[in-house]
């Protein structure tokens, strides 16, 4: 199993530019988080799914959107991409909601915004 | 509301020696904890977490935590430091009757080991 997938793995873009990160799990689990990472701050959630067709905002979701394709999909999206959201993007997987259940985090996303 | 508070953001220890990485959470109540990983360009992977079953967790590579309820901390220890063991380490804390997606990550511990 490959676990927790995510395209590309690094991007620069210029200011305004939009792109879409993409996540992939194959292993079956329900729910599925984006975050980023930020040197001193630990991470913080952006958006999650805790379902096929749901998505919901997190802690840091303005500038963002996502797209919950399908069980194994979830995309996150900058439409006007500013510096301010330079930082490393991870995708992660829980089979459920539950507070106990462990997240399985995918390589990540080096994003720079010039 | 919970956080976490991970105390020291760079530990340096010799080969050999012992890893002590500290954590503290607060919570009203006990919750989950989690010790994450993550190597050097790399997600992060879980070394061990506590479910509210025995307060010693052991996890993978010889690492350890043990739950203090009075302390309100969740250590994370290592007899024997290695070469490999130099990576970032983050703990977490969600919420006992809460939900994954609360789960709150501390700033982080870069554990250098010395040769």
């Amino acid at each position: 199993n490959a676990g927790v997938t995510q395209t590309p793995k690094f991007q620069v873009l210029k200011t305004g530019q939009s792109m879409t990160l993409q996540c992939a799990q194959d292993m079956n689990h329900n729910s599925m988080y984006w975050y980023r990472q930020d040197p001193g701050m630990g991470l913080r959630l952006i958006y999650y799914s805790a379902s096929e067709g749901t998505t919901d905002k997190g802690e840091v979701p303005n500038g963002y959107n996502v797209s919950r394709l399908n069980k194994r999909e979830f995309s996150l999206r900058l439409e006007s991409a500013a510096p301010s959201q330079t930082s490393v993007y991870f995708c992660a997987s829980t089979e459920g909601l539950a507070g106990g259940d462990t997240q399985y985090f995918g390589p990540g996303t080096r994003l720079t915004v010039l | 509301a919970q956080s976490v508070t991970q105390l020291g953001s760079h530990v340096s220890v010799s080969e050999g020696a012992l890893v002590l990485l500290r954590c503290n959470y607060s919570s009203s109540v006990p919750p989950y904890l989690f010790w994450y990983v993550q190597y050097p360009n790399q997600g992060l992977q879980l070394l061990l977490k506590y479910t509210s079953a025995a307060t010693l967790v052991k996890g993978i590579n010889g690492f350890e935590a043990e739950f203090k309820k009075s302390e309100t901390s969740f250590h994370l220890t290592k007899p024997s430091a290695h070469m490999s063991d130099a990576a970032e380490y983050f703990c977490a804390v969600s919420p006992h009757l809460g939900s994954a997606r609360q789960l709150t990550f501390g700033s982080g511990t870069q554990l250098t080991v010395l040769p």
